[in-house]
């Protein structure tokens, strides 16, 4: 079975500051790695993904994660975060692009 | 930029009723997918289609149907709702399998069961 866990449910952060937010995951094979933002009302936005290759994933918006397979962990960082920035994260691990298990998410407040 | 629109995009209904949900892929993109999040809770595979053919079952209940139009669109049927089915529903859409993870998701329907 797959499973996702981001133990961080809420994170506030200062502007300028860098974040990072935590996921681990549980799944039998390599998996497929994704992490979404969701701003309110709106839909998912794809931030980046990880199938193989190089365990440093860039993404959009400034953000990165790191693939370590011997922790299980797929954390995302950013290193100077923005307003505009703040929203609920979800990562997701799957067999595929769309089978996807999400986290609980973390929601991120943006403090001036 | 045309991105997954979906609409209704708020609806309201009693128990027991029927509603539907349409959602308009990305022009050109080929396969759509349903997902369906509760209150708090995250995201929750339903169904896909590919070229009007459903490709994948995920957690639909028996009660929820679908399918994919000629023109690609979608529709997803819930019938004899509950109240557990109230949830913001969202539709997404990829080009085949050409790109894997571009997924384009649209901006949802929230349906309230009352």
């Amino acid at each position: 079975a797959q499973s996702v866990t981001q133990p961080d449910i809420h994170i506030t952060v200062s502007e300028g500051a860098s974040l990072e937010l935590r996921c681990n995951y549980s799944y039998g094979a390599t998996p497929y790695l994704f992490w979404y933002v969701q701003s309110p009302g709106q839909g998912l936005q794809l931030l980046l993904k990880y199938f193989s290759g190089d365990t440093l994933v860039q993404g959009i918006k400034g953000f990165e994660a790191e693939f370590k397979r011997s922790q299980s962990s797929f954390n995302l960082r950013k290193p100077s975060v923005h307003w505009s920035d703040a929203a609920e994260y979800f990562c997701a691990v799957g067999p595929n692009d769309y089978k996807l298990s999400f986290g609980a998410g973390t929601t991120v407040t943006v403090r001036a | 930029a045309a991105g997954v629109i979906q609409s209704p995009r708020h609806l309201i209904k009693e128990k027991r009723e029927t509603a539907t949900l349409k959602c308009y892929p990305i022009p050109r993109h080929d396969t759509v997918y349903w997902y369906q999040q509760g209150p708090g809770q995250d995201p929750q595979f339903l169904i896909s289609f590919y070229e009007k053919m459903q490709s994948d079952k995920g957690s639909i209940p028996d009660r929820f149907s679908a399918q994919q139009f000629s023109d690609y669109h979608s529709e997803l049927n819930m019938s004899s709702l509950e109240l557990g089915d109230s949830a913001l529903y969202f539709c997404a859409s990829s080009l085949g399998r050409s790109v894997p993870g571009e997924l384009f998701f649209g901006e949802g329907s929230r349906l309230t069961v009352l």
